[in-house]
């Protein structure tokens, strides 16, 4: 059964304007990694964040993580047109293996 | 990070019939994963692929449907076996590199008719 649940389902925006995805777990987690899919493609690895981390950052992506909340949110700013996409969050259990319980995924739709 | 391939990209396949998905990995892995994605759904992982024993499935999988072979630390196998409708996915693997880093391959589109 899915793990996580990601908010909201689908999102459009403007170009230009930033994007929010949230992402909501339900157990202690090890890592939490965002994903971005682009048509049902391969699953591209955006960024991974350790449970004593708190906040990331790589290029135009932020995210931050609340193990009190069980919670992570990732932020696009600037977005291009290039970054319509779905996007997926994915945890690994805090027991020390590698297997990933995914979220349910954002669509995100940038408006030219 | 890790070059992951997969063959093929996409098939159409009857009904009854099996299907074998190869990954190749371009560096020596430990962890190898192999993953499911219905129609407009998420990921589910079907099964951990071990080198040189019996993969581990999760629950709901099962041998005989999702046969796994792993014969080195670069390739694994996914048989999809008797198909049906219910199994037309997207099937992807996936390595774990750089601490826990885990990247997919390109996916293998698999329609069952």
């Amino acid at each position: 059964s899915q793990q996580g649940e990601e908010d909201p389902q689908a999102l459009s925006i403007q170009e230009g304007e930033n994007a929010t995805m949230n992402c909501s777990y339900k157990t202690s987690i090890n890592n939490l990694q965002w994903y971005r899919q682009n048509s049902g493609r391969g699953l591209v690895h955006l960024i991974l964040i350790r449970s004593n981390e708190r906040e990331k950052h790589s290029g135009r992506l932020r995210v931050t993580l609340d193990t009190s909340k069980k919670s992570s949110s990732l932020l696009i700013t600037a977005s291009r047109a290039a970054d319509t996409a779905s996007y997926f969050c994915a945890t690994d259990a805090n027991f020390g293996n590698e297997k990933l319980t995914f979220g349910t995924g954002t669509r995100l739709t940038i408006i030219p | 990070s890790a070059v992951i391939s997969q063959k093929p990209s996409r098939d159409i396949c009857q009904r009854g019939t099996s299907l074998t998905i190869q990954c190749q990995v371009d560096s020596q892995v430990t962890m190898m994963f192999w993953y499911r994605q219905q129609p407009g759904q998420s990921l589910t992982l079907i099964a951990t692929a071990n080198q040189g024993s019996e993969a581990t499935y999760e629950s709901g999988f099962v041998i005989d449907k999702f046969p796994i072979s792993r014969p080195n630390l670069t390739f694994s196998t996914l048989t999809v076996s008797n198909m049906s409708p219910e199994d037309s996915s997207i099937y992807l693997c996936s390595v774990v590199v750089n601490s826990y880093e885990q990247y997919f391959g390109p996916g293998t589109r698999l329609t069952v008719t």
